[in-house]
């Protein structure tokens, strides 16, 4: 099947950092989504992205499908307390199935 | 708006056991999906359904079944528990579009299984 990779695994930042995560594949996708997983919750989409070279922001989140339709980075500016969580790349190339990347465990330092 | 649904939230069961995870959406979503997460892995798609009566097999179905009566609900079988399906089940749905785009694909928060 498809795989992503998602880096980096794990981060640790200080309060008011920005972020950069980012993920790949051997597989070119029409949809890449980005979501947010608090523990013992499901994911929440942060952001959506639909076209190569498509750059989109929800308030301090950026992301961007990148050109060759095989990769997106998801960009945090300023980072809180409350960004703390687990990262999700998913990428979709036909309607129906999601491929999820292994997730970025992000803990802001205050 | 409840959004998507899941029951119950924490399970136990025996090797051999069966049981059925529930999951409903209000958002008359045509398509819905069941995921498994395994500790530190992103989640993998068990089985979907594009619309009422109709159901296809994701990624990881063995082990598994689904009906999709209505609309509103998806609810997953496990027929013989094993401790490989020890796992957090999310269901998840999202409204598909003529042109094949998924819009709002939305997740319910879990149901956290353990099978010893």
């Amino acid at each position: 099947g498809q795989q992503l990779n998602q880096s980096p695994q794990s981060m640790f930042i200080q309060e008011g950092e920005d972020v950069s995560m980012n993920c790949t594949s051997s597989s070119i996708f029409n949809t890449w989504l980005w979501y947010k997983q608090d523990p013992g919750e499901g994911p929440v989409l942060l952001i959506a992205l639909y076209k190569a070279g498509e750059l989109t922001s929800n308030g301090r989140l950026t992301a961007q499908f990148g050109t060759t339709r095989k990769d997106s980075f998801l960009n945090i500016s300023a980072s809180i307390p409350s960004d703390v969580g687990i990262y999700f790349c998913a990428g979709q190339f036909s309607a129906r199935q999601l491929t999820f990347g292994s997730g970025t465990q992000l803990t802001v330092l205050p | 708006n409840a959004g998507v649904t899941q029951t119950p939230k924490f399970r136990i069961l025996k090797i051999g056991q069966s049981m059925t995870l529930q999951c409903a959406q209000d958002m008359n979503h045509n398509y819905m999906y069941w995921y498994r997460q395994d500790p530190g892995m992103g989640l993998k798609l068990i089985y979907y359904s594009v619309g009422a009566g109709i159901t296809d097999k994701g990624e990881v179905p063995n082990g598994y079944n689904v009906s999709r009566s209505t609309t509103e609900d998806f609810p997953l079988r496990l027929e013989l528990a094993a401790p490989s399906q020890t796992s957090v089940y999310f269901c998840a749905s999202s409204y598909s579009s003529p042109g094949g785009r998924d819009y709002g694909y939305t997740f319910g928060s879990g149901t956290r299984l353990t099978v010893v």
